[in-house]
Parts: structure tokens; sequence; C-alpha cells
């Protein structure tokens, strides 16, 4: 079992569309979770990071964390064609200060 | 500008010709990482840095050397490359482990026929 699980997709969604994109991890010792957006021949670059089980919101996004059931979120509002891109769940450990990642979901957003 | 660089960005090669490719930042960072990202399996770090001539292997190592003897940078080398090694690299750098934000090059696609 890989320690991250991610949907690779692709989704594709109409502009405007609420999208959710999901991670599973097996790991307990994981304290803080984040998503890295990829967008086509680039490097990921951190989107939105958390500590804590709940909901953190910026802008048109909300990660959301559940530790209990060992789950990620990221959903994005009122979506855009330049939110087109592949997004990467990545929680990590203070203790082994490394990131384990998704294997990304790649979503299209469709004017 | 706040950032790291790859050189080359796209390399075709032949098994068994060695390879370097560079990596620099120049935001102090004391920690750098190298991920290759392959189609399903997303990005796996090789090797990684916690400050200068302190290496360590991630979890794809195999075939792979890095070394880090100034801050600012961090080659992976590819003493005898092989086709399984044709991936997509990014290197990585983060101004410490624990939760920091870790800044990512433009990547290099290589290719070993």
């Amino acid at each position: 079992q890989k320690e991250v699980e991610q949907d690779p997709g692709p989704l594709s969604v109409p502009e405007g569309a609420i999208v959710s994109l999901n991670c599973t991890y097996s790991n307990s010792a994981f304290q803080y979770f984040m998503w890295y957006r990829q967008y086509s021949r680039k490097g990921p670059e951190l989107l939105m990071y958390t500590y804590s089980s709940g909901n953190k919101e910026d802008g048109r996004f909300t990660a959301q964390v559940d530790k209990s059931s060992k789950y990620i979120s990221l959903f994005i509002r009122d979506s855009q064609p330049s939110d087109s891109a592949t997004y990467l769940c990545a929680p990590g450990s203070s203790n082994t200060g490394k990131l384990i990642f998704g294997q990304g979901t790649t979503l299209q957003v469709k004017p | 500008e706040a950032q790291v660089t790859q050189n080359p960005r796209y390399l075709i090669t032949v098994t068994g010709k060695k390879l370097t490719v560079t990596c620099s930042q120049n935001m102090n960072h004391e920690y750098m990482s190298w991920y290759r990202q392959d189609p399903g399996l997303g990005l796996r770090q090789i090797y990684y840095s916690m400050n200068v001539e302190v290496t360590d292997k991630g979890d794809v190592p195999e075939g792979y050397k890095v070394s880090r003897k100034e801050k600012r940078n961090f080659p992976l080398i590819l003493e005898s490359p092989s086709p399984n090694q044709t991936s997509l690299y990014f290197c990585a750098s983060t101004i410490g482990t624990g939760g920091n934000e870790q800044f990512f090059g433009p990547g290099t696609r290589l290719t070993v026929l």
C-alpha cells in the first residue's frame, strides 16, 4: 500500500464548477499537509498548507484535513480555466522532515 | 529573484554515457533535494542534503550520485545512465525541514536511449 493515494484523474469540469480533489494516507505520523500545483512544463509550487485537522481557506481554495480518517481534500470554488493544472497532495512529518507526494490529479477547467 | 535553476532543461543521451544535471538556488537554503516524476508514480525523492557535505539517500537512489560542496549547488550525477532513468527530474530547496515550503526548479526532461 502506498503511503499516499491520490486519484490521478484526469478530471474535467466546466468553468464555475466546484472541484474536490482528494487524498488518503496511511502514516499517522504525518503532521502537516501541503497541496502543490503544477502547471504543464513547470515545477510544482506550494498552493496551501495546514498543520491540523479542520479547514483552511484562502480565496477560492479550501484545504481540509481529517486526521481520524487520514483523508485530505482540496476544494476549488468557482473554478477558472487558469486552475487547469496537476494538483499534488503532500503530507509530511516533522520527525523526518520529509514530504511524501501523491501521484497528482490532473484538472482541466473548460471555458 | 528567488529561484532554483536547473540545467539542462532537456537532454537526450545514450545508455552508459555519464551525465550531470546541475541545480543551483539563490535563497541560502540549507536543505536541497532531487526528485524524479513518472506517470502514475508521482514525485519520488532520489537524494537529499541537509547542508554542505551532508547528503543522504531518498526513496529511489539506485543509479544516482550527488554532491554538496557549496550551499547553493546540488548536482545530480548519473554515472552510467540506463533507459529506466528516463524521467522528469526536479531539484528543490527549502529553508529547513518540518513543514517549510519547498521551492522547485523548472525540471529537466531526460531521455536515455
